[in-house]
């Protein structure tokens, strides 16, 4: 059974400080990754998805790597602000499509 | 207007009650998945459902069942809601390419409270 584990559970920067957000997952035989936002009590919002065959995307100030064969996933956030306070997702695709969630990292930045 | 749609939004209801939530989507696509996350958790499978025929159970389907009206229709449902069953639903969308993994796309989720 795939196991999705994220750390750190929460962090706290001050603004401006570029951080990583790790992802790890037990099984290496993944199809897709992607990347989530979710504000408080908020639905998803897709960030990155990275596809089995590549091994980072990059959107605005976030990049996201993926190492399959070390079953590792980060994701990049250069230039933290305060707008970027939020939870962070990490999801695996499996086989027959199915996904597994982390239980994602709580990231605060501080003004 | 959204492509994946969730109703109701909140719900609050009493433990005993059976609750139906509704998932619709305009995606064309032929699947569909109802997950629920708790609090400082990911989500988790509760059922999919790969085409109008075909549902499967998921991690944890106890105390929930499923009915897909329609391609586009995908409802949950809670027999008898329990306190334990208070969380965030939410259900999601994917189209099947052979031999591809296809992203799953998100409704907005419904908060649902069993007191």
């Amino acid at each position: 059974k795939q196991e999705v584990t994220q750390i750190p559970a929460a962090l706290s920067v001050p603004e401006g400080e570029n951080l990583v957000l790790n992802c790890s997952f037990t099984d290496s035989a993944i199809y897709n990754l992607q990347w989530f936002r979710q504000d408080p009590g908020k639905g998803l919002t897709s960030l990155l998805l990275i596809q089995s065959s590549q091994r980072e995307q990059t959107s605005g100030r976030l990049n996201a790597s993926l190492d399959k064969s070390s079953g590792r996933s980060t994701l990049y956030i250069a230039a933290s602000q305060p707008g970027d306070s939020a939870t962070y997702l990490c999801a695996v695709y499996n086989a027959g499509n199915m996904l597994t969630f982390g239980g994602g990292t709580r990231l605060m930045v501080k003004p | 207007d959204a492509d994946v749609t969730q109703t109701p939004r909140n719900r609050i209801t009493k433990t005993g009650k059976r609750i139906m939530l509704e998932c619709s989507q305009t995606k064309g696509h032929d699947r569909m998945y109802w997950y629920r996350q708790d609090p400082g958790l990911g989500l988790r499978l509760i059922y999919y459902s790969f085409d109008v025929k075909d549902i499967n159970k998921g991690e944890i389907s106890d105390g929930y069942s499923v009915s897909r009206q329609a391609q586009a229709k995908f409802s949950l449902s809670l027999e008898s809601a329990i306190p334990n069953q208070t969380a965030l639903y939410f259900c999601a969308t994917s189209d099947v390419i052979a031999g591809n993994m296809n992203e799953q796309f998100f409704g907005p989720g419904t908060r649902l409270t069993v007191l």
